[in-house]
């Protein structure tokens, strides 16, 4: 069965500062792994998609990177502001499990002024 | 504007009571899905549907009703069975289960037990 992690599950930087969320899954066997943002009380905001035979995909500041053999995923986000303080999850779609995603717990981010 | 729409944003139910959440899309997608998520605890999947008049169940399907009459239709069921409902519903919908597309997501329903 699928197993996705986060690490860290929390994390406060100040504004300004890069930094790298993580994601891992324990079957490499994926199409996709996708990332998305939560505001509290909302819903899931798509950021990035990555195709299994991809090793990256970017969006303004952010980069997705995959690592499908060795089950690794990173979200960076460059230049940090105090609006991207959100729950970050991701979200990978394998191969032996249909049409369903398998969602890691999220890494709740601060991102202090 | 194309998107996902759940209501209400905020449902009480009374114990012993049945209530139906609603998720609509006018994305034209054929595949719809209905997730839960506790607090500290990831999405988990309840039900889900690749294409009109036929759902699967997920891992939590138990206590919980679908239907899919309609491709842009696919509200649930929270029934009596189901134990401990107060949770976030999260519907979201995927173009074509065949292909490697995004899924989007509604804005969520909470859902209180009172």
């Amino acid at each position: 069965k699928q197993e996705v992690t986060q690490i860290p599950a929390a994390l406060s930087v100040p504004e300004g500062e890069n930094l790298v969320l993580n994601c891992s899954f324990t079957d490499s066997a994926i199409y996709n792994l996708q990332w998305f943002r939560q505001d509290p009380g909302k819903g899931l905001t798509s950021l990035l998609l990555i195709q299994s035979s991809q090793r990256e995909q970017t969006s303004g500041r952010l980069n997705a990177s995959l690592d499908k053999s060795s089950g690794r995923s990173t979200l960076y986000i460059a230049a940090s502001q105090p609006g991207d303080s959100a729950t970050y999850l991701c979200a990978v779609r394998g191969e032996t499990s249909g049409s369903r995603l398998t969602f890691g717990e999220g890494t709740q981010l601060t991102v202090n002024p | 504007d194309g998107g996902i729409t759940q209501s209400p944003k905020y449902l009480f139910r009374k114990e012993g009571q049945n209530v139906t959440l609603s998720c609509e899309q006018n994305l034209n997608h054929d595949a719809m899905y209905w997730y839960r998520q506790d607090p500290g605890q990831g999405l988990r999947l309840i039900y889900y549907s690749q294409i009109v008049n036929d759902f699967q169940k997920g891992d939590i399907a138990e206590g919980y009703s679908v239907s899919r009459e309609k491709k842009e239709s696919f509200p649930l069921t929270v029934t009596s069975a189901q134990k401990n409902p107060t949770a976030f519903y999260l519907c979201a919908s995927r173009r074509d289960t065949q292909l490697n597309t995004e899924a989007f997501f509604g804005q969520g329903t909470r859902l209180t037990v009172v």
